[in-house]
């Protein structure tokens, strides 16, 4: 099993849906979880961290499963500018101690008027 | 302003030769990291570094060297062992481990 799992897509979603990825992570003792947005041809910028509680920022929400070991990102009434490939990223644990971050490959989202 | 800076945002190598990537950042972050991306792929950890003086090998650090001489900066050289090197390298920085890394926008590189 991949360390980090993602749906490549594409998403193809009008403006206004309401879309949603999910991410699964192999390592259970995985401690810190974030959401990060890639434009084409451009660097990841952090979207958000993923916190246990789950949280929320405007029209993006992020939820953490931890039994099932995957992380959720919710998008309502997409904009056209929320066209990107979103990467799920997970820090990995090595025996105890905290490894480096994992990136998934992302999934592709593409937001048509 | 702070951030990282990556340059050159272009850069074209020709066989057998060496080349160096920069990247500085004045973010007082002390873990910085370099990741190779070819298209339509994830992003591969080729070298880390924690601390000043002191530097890991990633996934896919051969044909590649780094230094860390100074915490605010990170060079990255693509040697010419490296027979692949046509990518995006893009470098980051973060307070520790477990924290968001922050990328610099990215360099280039291409084979003449």
């Amino acid at each position: 099993r991949k360390e980090v799992e993602q749906d490549p897509g594409p998403f193809n979603v009008p403006e206004g849906a309401t879309v949603a990825f999910n991410c699964t992570y192999s390592n259970s003792a995985s401690q810190s979880f974030f959401w990060y947005r890639q434009d084409c041809r451009k660097e990841p910028k952090l979207l958000m961290s993923v916190y246990s509680s789950g949280n929320e920022d405007g029209r993006f929400t992020a939820q953490l499963n931890r039994a099932s070991q995957y992380i959720s990102l919710l998008i309502r009434d997409s904009k056209l500018s929320d066209s990107a490939t979103y990467l799920c990223v997970v820090n990995v644990n090595y025996g105890g101690s905290q490894g480096n971050l994992i990136f998934g490959k992302g999934t592709k989202l593409s937001v048509k008027p | 302003d702070g951030g990282i800076t990556q340059s050159p945002k272009y850069l074209f190598r020709k066989e057998g030769q060496n080349v160096t990537l920069s990247c500085e950042q004045n973010l007082n972050h002390d873990a910085m990291y370099w990741y190779r991306q070819d298209p339509g792929q994830g992003l591969r950890l080729i070298y880390y570094s924690q601390i000043v003086n002191d530097f890991q090998k990633g996934d896919i650090a051969e044909g590649y060297s780094v230094s860390r001489e100074k915490k605010e900066s990170f060079p990255l050289t693509v040697t010419s062992a490296q027979k692949n090197p046509t990518a995006f390298y893009l470098c980051a920085s973060t307070f520790s481990v477990d924290q968001p890394q922050h990328f610099g926008d990215g360099t280039r590189l291409s084979i003449l």
